[in-house]
């Protein structure tokens, strides 16, 4: 059984369109994250979520918008798509409750995104 | 401005002998520390982590050290097999954030093993 899913694997795309890919975890974490690695293979965290708190960084732009219908979902919806937002995008979840404990975050498989 | 830093893209090594992986970190707030392996079209996977409480941390085959006062952590993999061939990347985060703060990673190592 897979502990992180995303779909889809890969997505290609024009420039301005919207899109959004699913995550969904079955371990039961309380916190899911979306990673952005982009063409020089840094792995940068994007957003950081719980049933309770939206961490967002800064420099995400708000074209960008995480979508939590359930504790065990965190969608990643990106408006008015640019050539720069193609990258690999993964998402992650962990049990660690802020300011309580940290666990290590599992990943999913990642989401190639292509902005043509 | 990165804050943890992995400065050897790529390291051989031969099947039988070790490994050492080196990541150095800028961050005081970092208190927690992992090693991921990534195969290509994958996710990372979590390897092993070390809290900075502790200086060393063993788990089969792999065991992390850290040297706080260097800001320096270490990756060993002892004996390296050809399965271990992969992307490593090391991360830290502030622990007392509990995860909201994200993990930030290093730029990662290709290590390959040489049969």
């Amino acid at each position: 059984d897979t502990a992180v899913s995303q779909t889809p694997k890969y997505l290609v795309t024009q420039m301005g369109n919207d899109k959004s890919i699913k995550c969904e975890q079955n371990l039961g974490h309380d916190t899911m994250y979306w990673y952005k690695q982009d063409s020089k293979k840094f792995l940068k965290i994007m957003f950081s979520y719980n049933n309770k708190e939206l961490i967002i960084n800064e420099t995400v732009p708000n074209r960008f918008s995480p979508k939590s219908p359930d504790k065990a979902h965190l969608n990643l919806h990106i408006n008015s798509l640019e050539l720069g937002d193609s990258a690999v995008y993964f998402c992650a979840s962990s049990q660690g409750l802020p300011g309580i404990s940290y666990n290590e975050q599992f990943f999913g498989p990642g989401t190639r995104l292509t902005v043509l | 401005d990165q804050q943890v830093k992995q400065n050897s893209p790529s390291l051989s090594v031969q099947e039988g002998r070790i490994s050492i992986l080196n990541c150095d970190y800028t961050n005081s707030m970092f208190d927690y520390f992992l090693w991921y392996k990534k195969y290509p079209a994958e996710g990372p996977t979590f390897l092993i982590s070390i809290s900075s409480i502790k200086d060393k941390n063993e788990d089969g085959r792999f065991t992390v050290f850290l040297n706080k006062s260097a800001k320096h952590l270490s990756l060993h993999i002892v004996p390296s097999q050809p399965g271990d061939s992969a992307v490593y990347f090391c991360a830290a985060t502030p622990l007392s954030g509990g995860g909201a703060d994200g993990l930030t990673f290093g730029k990662g190592t290709h290590l390959i093993i040489q049969p």
